[in-house]
């Protein structure tokens, strides 16, 4: 049981390429969302989907795109990378929403726009 | 004002110690809490999630929620070298699907 998948974990961008993290549960969870860790900021929320079929914008989400390909699957597009979107990128999910359920982090993407 | 809040750390205890571990909040709204453990370079895992005033025990977890004061916190009995991480608190607010996590404290036990 693989959980939470993302691809790729190490990323180097030049300023303004385009990029897709990718993200895949395997636990038939209904909820998916997309977090970035950066020193003393704590976890950030840029998107996220309750459901299939849905996405709705966090805290950060400027700079970004998503797409929920399909129940399994939940993806993270950066249109034109800037420096300030290095970071770690962590996928989640959750089983029925979060109130009564906590995540299932992935293992990240490290990312860093050069 | 931050959503949660926690001391960076890093909060140093002897194997065999307890750890206290703090977090307040600044919604009063907030329903459900959870504490995460995160190795360095690793992805956060859940330990424990409470939702009602008082304590909570798993193991050598105990969570404590005081809504009142907003603040919730995890105490860890017996300290290990192992338990040395970072712990964040994740606070969730009327809209169950945005939690805000606190920025982490960071715990060393020493052997």
């Amino acid at each position: 049981n693989a959980g939470v998948t993302q691809t790729p974990k190490f990323q180097v961008l030049k300023t303004g390429q385009s990029m897709t993290l990718q993200c895949a549960q395997d636990m038939n969870h209904n909820s998916m969302y997309w977090y970035r860790q950066d020193p003393g900021m704590g976890l950030r929320l840029i998107y996220y989907s309750a459901s299939e079929g849905t996405t709705d914008k966090g805290e950060v989400p400027n700079g970004y795109n998503v797409s929920r390909l399909n129940k399994r699957e939940f993806s993270l597009r950066l249109e034109s990378a800037a420096p300030s979107q290095t970071s770690v990128y962590f996928c989640a999910s959750s089983e029925r929403g979060g109130s009564n359920y906590g995540y299932t982090f992935g293992s990240g993407t490290r990312l860093t726009v050069v | 004002q931050k959503e949660v809040e926690q001391n960076s750390g890093p909060l140093s205890v002897p194997e065999g110690a307890i750890a206290s571990l703090n977090c307040t909040y600044s919604d009063r709204g907030s329903q459900s809490f959870f504490w995460y453990r995160q190795y360095s370079g690793k992805s956060p895992e859940l330990i424990m999630s409470i939702y009602s005033n008082g304590d909570k025990e798993d193991g050598r977890f105990t969570a404590q929620l005081n809504k009142a004061s907003q603040y919730v916190s995890l105490l860890i009995r017996d300290s290990q070298p192992s338990d040395s991480a970072t712990y964040l608190c994740a606070v969730n607010q009327y809209n169950f699907n945005k939690f805000y996590f606190g920025s982490g404290t960071k715990l060393n036990v020493k052997p």
